[in-house]
């Protein structure tokens, strides 16, 4: 119950594209959903997050989608750049409980110039 | 404002020594979470600390490994007697609260010979 999936492992999508990475949870009790983008050899950045209380957060070309029923949320990069080359992580908390954040397990997207 | 400070950045060391982590939160922040990215996986949560307080362990390995948060210092991940297992990227990452994002720093990477 505490999982997060991730899909897909890896993605590449051409540049000027829409990358799209979805993830799911089963623990109701989550109420933060971060998205953290993450470069070889660094420490993951936050890039991203939302709160059930909205279905979607947009900043600049990056958007959260998020389905309250569904158990479900996902991020989409539009017009993908080589530079957003990297790992992403989606991730869950309960910030009623300890705030820990239940990762999934990345995805490795690569923006083909 | 300076970010989340990790040292060292790197550290080898030989199965059966020691290791110390040391995370000094941003400015602020007294909630400190430590977790473990092994190669080619994600990041997993080991433990969640106020100041002089250890508030969740339950990701922590039942023995070696032990973190602390004191009153004035940086917060401590200590592996003890390490083993080629423990070899892995350590970040710490901080926070206001449980209710608030939680900041990474730039990890830890662990090797032992």
């Amino acid at each position: 119950q505490q999982q997060v999936k991730q899909s897909p492992q890896s993605l590449i999508v051409q540049k000027g594209g829409i990358s799209i990475i979805n993830c799911a949870y089963e623990n109701t009790a989550f109420d933060y959903f971060p998205w953290y983008q993450q470069f070889p050899g660094k420490g993951p950045a936050l890039l991203i997050a939302i709160r059930p209380d909205v279905s979607e957060k947009k900043e600049g070309r990056f958007t959260i989608s998020f389905n309250k029923s569904a158990k479900q949320f996902s991020l989409h990069i539009m017009d993908s750049q080589p530079g957003d080359s990297a790992t992403y992580f989606c991730a869950a908390s309960s910030t009623s409980n300890t705030g820990k954040l239940i990762f999934g397990q990345g995805t490795t997207l690569q923006v083909k110039p | 404002n300076a970010g989340v400070m990790q040292n060292p950045r790197h550290l080898v060391r030989r199965r059966g020594q020691e290791a110390r982590l040391r995370c000094s939160p941003m400015k602020g922040h007294s909630h400190v979470y430590w977790y473990r990215q092994l190669p080619e996986e994600g990041l997993k949560f080991m433990v969640y600390l106020q100041k002089e307080n250890i508030i969740d362990e339950s990701g922590m390995p039942k023995e070696r490994f032990s973190a602390e948060f004191p009153k004035e210092g940086p917060s401590i991940l200590r592996i003890q007697q390490v083993v080629r297992g423990d070899s892995a990227a350590y970040f710490c990452a901080s926070s206001l609260s449980t209710s608030y994002e939680q900041y990474f720093g730039p990890g830890t990477r662990l090797t032992v010979t």
